[in-house]
């Protein structure tokens, strides 16, 4: 299948830091990617849709100023944590969706984020 | 919007046993129907899919079956070994490249030998 990396793949930072995470699809161009967050045993909740060259939409409970989302290319989308906050700290996964009538959707292998 | 529920939980077998996951989903609309193992630490894996045109996929010891009337999906794995233990996650979403999948909750599996 097609291959979703991120950046980092885990950070630690301060409390009221910003962080960046980077999301690539490596061998495939993807018009539109996914964002989402895991708790410990929980499921993946989706954060936003990212959509190149335009606003991202962001589900409902989703601070859109708090995670910045830039989707500059067809193979990049960036999530920034701003004034990161220790319940922040959680799994951050990207995915990307191959588009024609495949529809696989490829996921990163994630970024632990943790806040001190 | 779309909502997805799966059963069990946690699900524990001995080695060489079958498992069956179940899953539930609202939106008639709905028509890509994908499987995710996700191990500890990592993304989540594609593990099979099946789409509305088709009652049941088989992919050597994992198959899903779909009842789109009944709006509901299985995974089923035959003859199961340690290294299937994993969380698996059942998603449904409308098979376009826009479109976000929704989950369910997930399901632990434990395969002990």
């Amino acid at each position: 299948g097609a291959v979703v990396s991120q950046h980092p793949s885990r950070v630690i930072c301060k409390s009221g830091t910003s962080v960046k995470i980077e999301c690539r699809s490596l061998d495939f161009q993807a018009t539109t990617m996914f964002w989402y967050r895991q708790f410990p045993k929980q499921s993946l909740m989706l954060m936003a849709t990212s959509n190149e060259g335009s606003k991202a939409t962001y589900e409902q409970g989703v601070e859109k100023d708090k995670f910045l989302i830039n989707h500059a290319s067809l193979t990049l989308s960036t999530l920034t944590v701003t004034s990161a906050h220790p319940e922040d700290s959680s799994f951050y996964i990207c995915s990307a969706r191959a588009g024609g009538p495949s529809g696989e959707q490829f996921f990163g292998p994630g970024t632990r984020l943790t806040v001190l | 919007g779309e909502n997805v529920e799966q059963h069990p939980s946690t699900l524990s077998v001995q080695e060489g046993d079958s498992a069956v996951i179940k899953c539930t989903y609202s939106d008639s609309a709905s028509n890509y129907f994908p499987w995710y193992k996700q191990e500890l630490g990592k993304g989540p894996q594609l593990i099979i899919d099946i789409r509305s045109n088709v009652g049941e996929k088989k992919d050597q010891r994992i198959a899903v079956t779909l009842n789109k009337t009944a709006k509901h999906f299985s995974l089923h794995i035959t003859e199961t070994q340690p290294e299937d233990s994993a969380v698996y996650f059942c998603a449904a979403s409308y098979n376009q490249a826009g479109t976000a999948l929704i989950f369910g909750k997930g399901t632990t599996l434990s395969v002990s030998s």
